[in-house]
């Protein structure tokens, strides 16, 4: 069975801060994807990145980083210099690989409430 | 904007009541998935339809059904509702690509359950 931790509920920082927020993934699978999921106070869902388990390169894209370890199941999300737009929900997600050419279900982690003080 | 439509936005109803939710994928995407965000359960998986057929079930309850019409829209049917029931309900869709590749799932904006 699939299983995201994501251990920190709630973190307040001061605007410019940088912040990392932690996600720790269980699968039997031994091809499955990551993905990290924005939800603002307006209640969207909105995707930032995908990451497959073959591929442990660690991206940039902007402010926002992503450092992925299989060897410890992790899969952390770092904002350098935040503001208080980043103020949100954040969810880890995790899919097994796609069956018969449809993706599998995301099972999510309880998600990580992040403010961002001015 | 995901391209996915919900409709509709908020829905508040009684105890007992029976609901309609629907879901109209982005063009072209051939799965549709639902999920339910509570505040005691967080986001869960219910089901999922691939080119109209059911394909995987979550932690969906006997009272709750779905379907994926011919033009791919689905609908997510709630019936003897209880207060426990109230959460926020998404649906998302994805394209296939084939064997091989991932598709990302694109949530549309929700629909708020309200039962009092």
């Amino acid at each position: 069975a699939q299983k995201v931790t994501q251990a920190q509920t709630e973190i307040s920082v001061v605007e410019k801060e940088d912040v990392t927020l932690d996600c720790v993934y269980e699968t039997r699978d031994t091809t499955y994807y990551l993905f990290w999921y924005k939800q603002p106070p307006s209640g969207e869902l909105v995707f930032l990145i995908r990451r497959n388990s073959f591929d442990e390169q660690n991206e940039i894209s902007g402010r926002y980083s992503w450092n992925f370890q299989k060897s410890t199941s992790s899969f952390n999300f770092t904002i350098t210099a935040s503001q208080v737009v980043d103020s949100a929900v954040y969810f880890c997600a995790l899919s097994e690989a796609q069956v018969g050419g449809a993706n599998s279900k995301l099972t999510f982690g309880k998600g990580i409430t992040l403010s961002v003080r001015p | 904007d995901s391209g996915v439509t919900q409709t509709p936005k908020h829905l508040i109803t009684a105890t007992g009541q029976r609901v309609t939710l629907r879901c109209s994928p982005r063009s072209g995407d051939l799965s549709v998935y639902w999920y339910q965000q509570s505040l005691d359960q967080g986001l869960q998986f219910l089901i999922q339809y691939y080119n109209g057929e059911e394909r995987a079930k979550g932690n969906i309850l006997e009272r709750f059904s779905a379907q994926q019409f011919p033009d791919l829209h689905s609908e997510l049917n709630l019936s003897s509702l209880e207060l426990g029931d109230s959460a926020l309900y998404f649906c998302a869709s994805s394209a296939n690509r084939g064997e091989g590749s991932y598709n990302e799932q694109f949530f549309g904006p929700g629909t708020r359950l309200t039962v009092l």
